[in-house]
C-alpha cells in the first residue's frame, strides 16, 4: 500500500473559499513534500516541510505536519480557478545513499469560478 | 533555462519493441530519477542516479534499464516493450539528496 494517502480524493469548490487536503503516512520521513500537476503536465514542486518544523507558508499556501500522528495537511486560502489541479503529497525516506519521495495518489482540486 | 526536458512527448509502441527516452536537465544537478504514472495512482519510481556513471534501482525497476553517461542526461530504455509498461514517464532532478524535484513535462507511451 501507499505510504502517502491523501484525503479527500476529490474536492469540489467554490472560488474565494478555502481548500484543505490532508495526507497521512506510515514510517519515519525526512521530509515531507507537496506537488500540484496541473491536467496533462508535469508535477510542480510547491513546499517542502522538514520532519522537525510544524508549519509553513508559502503566499497562499499552508503546510502543516504533525509526526506524532503521522500527517499533513495543505491549505490553499482564497482559491482561485487557476488553482484546479490536482495535489500530491511526498514523503522523503533515507534509501542508501540518496533519498526516496514516495507519492501518494493525490487529491483533484476543483474550483469553479 | 529550459530545467527538465523530455523527449519524445508521445510514443505508441507495439508489444515486443524497444524505445529509448531521454532525460535532459540544464540545472547541474547530481541527482536524476525516473517515475511512471499511471491513472488514480501517485508516481512510483522507476530507477535514479546519484552522479553521472551510477544508477539504481526504484520501486518498479524490472524491464527497464538506464544510463547516465552524461551529468546532464539520463536515458530510460525499454528493451522489450509490453502493454503493462503502457504510463506517462516523468524525468526529475534535485540538486541535493531530499530535496524538491524538479520535474519535466512527461512522455506519454502507449504499448499496444
Amino acid at each position: 500500500s501507499q505510504q502517502g494517502e491523501e484525503d479527500p480524493q476529490a474536492l469540489s469548490i467554490q472560488e474565494g473559499e478555502n481548500a484543505t487536503m490532508n495526507c497521512s503516512y506510515k514510517t519515519s520521513i525526512n521530509n515531507l513534500q507537496w506537488y500540484r500537476q496541473n491536467s496533462g503536465r508535469g508535477l510542480v514542486h510547491l513546499i517542502l516541510i522538514r520532519s522537525n518544523e510544524r508549519e509553513k507558508h508559502s503566499g497562499r499556501l499552508r503546510v502543516t505536519l504533525d509526526t506524532s500522528k503521522k500527517s499533513s495537511s495543505l491549505l490553499i486560502t482564497a482559491s482561485r480557478a487557476a488553482d484546479t489541479a490536482s495535489y500530491f503529497c511526498a514523503t522523503d525516506l533515507r534509501m542508501d545513499s540518496s533519498y526516496k519521495l514516495i507519492f501518494g495518489s493525490g487529491t483533484r482540486l476543483l474550483v469553479r469560478p | 533555462n529550459a530545467g527538465v526536458t523530455q523527449t519524445p512527448k508521445f510514443r505508441v509502441l507495439k508489444t515486443g519493441q524497444s524505445m529509448t527516452l531521454l532525460c535532459a536537465q540544464d540545472m547541474n544537478h547530481e541527482y536524476m530519477y525516473w517515475y511512471r504514472q499511471d491513472p488514480g495512482m501517485g508516481l512510483r519510481l522507476i530507477h535514479y542516479s546519484v552522479g553521472e556513471g551510477t544508477t539504481a534501482k526504484g520501486e518498479v525497476p524490472d524491464g527497464y534499464n538506464v544510463s547516465r553517461l552524461k551529468k546532464q542526461n539520463f536515458l530510460l530504455g525499454l528493451e522489450s516493450a509490453a502493454p503493462s509498461q503502457t504510463s506517462v514517464y516523468f524525468c526529475a532532478s534535485s540538486g541535493l539528496a531530499g530535496a524538491a524535484r524538479w520535474f519535466g513535462p512527461g512522455t506519454r507511451l502507449t504499448v499496444t
